[in-house]
């Protein structure tokens, strides 16, 4: 069965830390790896990842994934109040529209 | 201004009630997903679509009924055989297969939050 498992589940940090959030992927034909925030309802969209060792960057926010060891992090540097949320990650197998999501690790930042 | 729109956001319902939840999107996205949340455990997919007239169930689709008579409209019946619908419930869309980049993108409404008195 297809998974993805993300860690830690949670995450407690003070202002101007940097962060790496894991995830790891059992997913058959795997095609393409996402990366959300949620604050309080609609996740919003941060990274699509499709090829191993590339590097896609937003500001502070960073992501790579590892396609032979079946994982990706997300970077944050220097972390502000506003990154506290959860952050998902979600799996996609080739030839189909269905994603699997992790648990999310919920990430609070102190002042 | 393109989106999803859920409605409603707060639903209570009694013990035995079927209820259903609206969700509209007007991005011209072949590709429609309804995914139940709780705490702690992520998003679980109940139901998608891939084009009309056509779905699939997802990982937890007991107790749940779904239609997709248009291309902009896929609502979601929770049934009195649905033993815990408590929940928060966020409907997605993407754009479907193809060559675009960003064509795999979940795009969500900001949900609706469901609960059994």
């Amino acid at each position: 069965e297809d998974k993805v498992v993300q860690s830690p589940l949670s995450l407690v940090v003070h202002e101007g830390d940097t962060v790496t959030l894991n995830c790891s992927y059992e997913v058959t034909n795997f095609r393409s790896l996402l990366w959300y925030k949620q604050e309080k309802k609609a996740p919003t969209f941060l990274f699509m990842l499709t090829s191993s060792g590339i590097e896609k960057k937003s500001g502070r926010l960073s992501s790579i994934l590892d396609k032979k060891e079946l994982f990706s992090i997300l970077n944050i540097t220097a972390t502000q109040t506003g990154d506290s949320a959860v952050y998902l990650c979600a799996g996609r197998a080739s030839g189909t529209y269905k994603y699997i999501f992790g648990t999310g690790t919920r990430l609070k930042v102190l002042a | 201004d393109g989106g999803i729109t859920q409605s409603p956001k707060y639903l209570f319902r009694k013990e035995g009630q079927n209820v259903t939840l609206s969700c509209e999107q007007n991005l011209n996205h072949d590709a429609m997903y309804w995914y139940r949340q709780d705490p702690g455990q992520g998003l679980r997919l109940i139901y998608y679509s891939q084009i009309v007239n056509d779905f699939q169930k997802g990982d937890i689709a007991e107790g749940y009924s779904v239609s997709r008579e248009k291309k902009e409209s896929f609502p979601l019946t929770v049934t009195s055989a649905q033993k815990n619908p408590t929940a928060f419930y966020l409907c997605a869309s993407s754009i479907g297969q193809g060559l675009l980049s960003g064509a795999n993108v979940l795009t969500f409404g900001a949900g609706s939050r469901l609960t059994v008195l």
